[in-house]
C-alpha cells in the first residue's frame, strides 16, 4: 500500500540554526499538507499545496519558516533560524482530490523537531 | 480560528469495556468531519470520513456518528482492547482542515 514518506523521523538541532524536512506524497495526490503539532494539541496547518502552488499558509511564520514544492512532487519545509518554540511534531500529509475536499488525508510518520 | 473541541482529553479503561468520546465544531456550513487513529511512533490513520447529518460508520467494533445541526460527533469503540490505545482525532472540513486536540485512550489489560 502506497505511504507518504518523511525524513528524518527525529531531528535535535540547536536554536538558530537552519533545519530541512522533506515529504513525498502519494503518487498521484495534488494536494499535499504541512502539520505542526505540539504536545498537548491538536496539527495545525502551517502550508496546503495544490500541485506546486501554495493554496493556504496563511498560519506559516514566514519570518523563519519556508516551504517548497517545485515539481509538485515532493515537497521540503525549511526553518531558519529555529527557536526553542519550534519543538514539535511535523507531519506531512496527502490528499488525491483537488479541492478542500470531504475525502481523508494520508499521513506520513512526522518528524519529531528538538529544538536546544 | 474555528473552535473544534474533543472530550475527555484522556483516558483509561479497562479490557473488555466500552467507551465514546466526543467532538465538538461549529454547526454553521459543515463540509465533512475526519476521524483518525494516531498510534504511538505511527501515522496518523484514517478510520471515517462523514459528510451527512445523521450518518453512522462502522469499522468492527469502532463506529461513529455525526449531528452536523448541533455540532457534534461521537465516537464508540465496543469492548475495548489493548491494541485501540491511541490518540483520536477529528478534524473539521471547512474551507480548510481543523483538527481537535484529540482524546488519548489508554486500554489496560
Amino acid at each position: 500500500e502506497a505511504e507518504v514518506a518523511q525524513s528524518p523521523r527525529y531531528k535535535i538541532t540547536e536554536k538558530s540554526q537552519a533545519v530541512a524536512f522533506w515529504c513525498d506524497p502519494i503518487s498521484g495526490h495534488a494536494t499535499l499538507y504541512w502539520y505542526r503539532q505540539i504536545l498537548g494539541q491538536g496539527p495545525e496547518l502551517l502550508v496546503q499545496f495544490q500541485d506546486e502552488s501554495v493554496v493556504d499558509d496563511s498560519q506559516l511564520p514566514k519570518d523563519r519558516f519556508s516551504a517548497e514544492r517545485l515539481k509538485g512532487v515532493d515537497s521540503t519545509l525549511k526553518i531558519q533560524p529555529a527557536e526553542l518554540g519550534d519543538s514539535a511534531m511535523y507531519l506531512c500529509a496527502s490528499s488525491h482530490t483537488r479541492t478542500a475536499s470531504p475525502y481523508e488525508q494520508y499521513f506520513g510518520p512526522g518528524t519529531r523537531l528538538t529544538v536546544t | 480560528i474555528l473552535n473544534v473541541e474533543q472530550s475527555p482529553q484522556s483516558l483509561h479503561v479497562q479490557e473488555g469495556d466500552s467507551t465514546n468520546f466526543t467532538c465538538s465544531f461549529p454547526s454553521s456550513n459543515f463540509y465533512a468531519l475526519h476521524w483518525y487513529r494516531w498510534e504511538t511512533a505511527k501515522s496518523p490513520e484514517a478510520l471515517f470520513v462523514m459528510t451527512l447529518n445523521g450518518d453512522e460508520k462502522k469499522k468492527g467494533r469502532i463506529s461513529a456518528t455525526l449531528n452536523t445541526k448541533e455540532g457534534y460527533s461521537y465516537l464508540y469503540i465496543k469492548g475495548s482492547q489493548p491494541e485501540d490505545s491511541a490518540t483520536y482525532l477529528c478534524a473539521f472540513v471547512r474551507q480548510k482542515v481543523t483538527f481537535g486536540t484529540g482524546t488519548k485512550l489508554q486500554v489496560i489489560p
